[in-house]
């Protein structure tokens, strides 16, 4: 079975602090992880995503297989990062079966002026 | 249209009620998922369509819960008589294809079941 956790619902910075959304994932082959995000009265939207190794919006994340981990982090919060951000997990594409995401619960990030 | 689109936005239904969801995908995405999001929760897999065919239904809570796509584009989520527990917002989202696509949300469809 897969899993994500995200152990926090609520995560509040200053504006220019840095930040650091938690992701943990339960997965006994090779997944690919993203990062979803969702900004207020909008549709989720791919953030990032392990296999590209990019920067998008400052933010970076790296995949630590020896900890099953896949933070989200930025060094300089800004106002417009507010939004709620979710982790989540592709498996092996089975073939016959779906290639679905599996979802953590999601962190909401509040950045204060 | 440029993205996933889904109708309606928003659905009040009284509990016994049956309801319709539509999905209509990017064009020419092969791949339809189905999600259903509690709040305060993530999205949560309901189904899985390739094209015109049905390939994984594993996520559906209940045999309340249908979904088709018969001609291998738009997609509707059908539940029957509608109970509490089916309060969510229902997701629907596509790829191009079944390999490692990026795949995208529509905006959702917010039941509310009273």
């Amino acid at each position: 079975a897969q899993r994500v956790t995200q152990p926090e619902k609520l995560l509040s910075v200053f504006k220019g602090a840095p930040v650091e959304l938690k992701c943990n994932y339960s997965y006994s082959g090779s997944p690919e992880l993203f990062w979803y995000v969702q900004y207020s009265r909008q549709r989720l939207q791919l953030l990032l995503r392990h296999i590209s190794r990019e920067s998008i919006k400052g933010f970076t994340a790296d995949l630590n297989k020896g900890e099953t981990s896949f933070h989200l982090k930025k060094p300089f919060a800004q106002e417009e990062d507010s939004a709620m951000y979710y982790c989540a997990l592709r498996g092996e594409y089975s073939g016959a079966g779906s290639y679905q995401l599996t979802f953590g619960k999601g962190t909401k990030l509040s950045v204060i002026p | 249209g440029a993205g996933v689109s889904q109708s309606p936005r928003y659905k009040v239904a009284k509990r016994g009620q049956d309801v319709a969801l539509r999905c209509d995908p990017i064009s020419g995405h092969v791949s339809l998922f189905w999600y259903q999001q509690a709040l305060g929760q993530g999205p949560e897999f309901l189904t899985y369509f390739q094209n015109e065919a049905q390939l994984d239904k594993s996520g559906l809570p209940s045999d309340r819960f249908f979904a088709e796509r018969p001609e291998g584009s738009v997609s509707t989520l059908k539940i029957q008589r509608t109970q509490q527990e089916d309060s969510a917002v229902y997701l629907c989202a596509s790829s191009l294809t079944t390999t490692r696509n990026t795949i995208y949300f529509g905006e959702g469809s917010w039941l509310t079941v009273v």
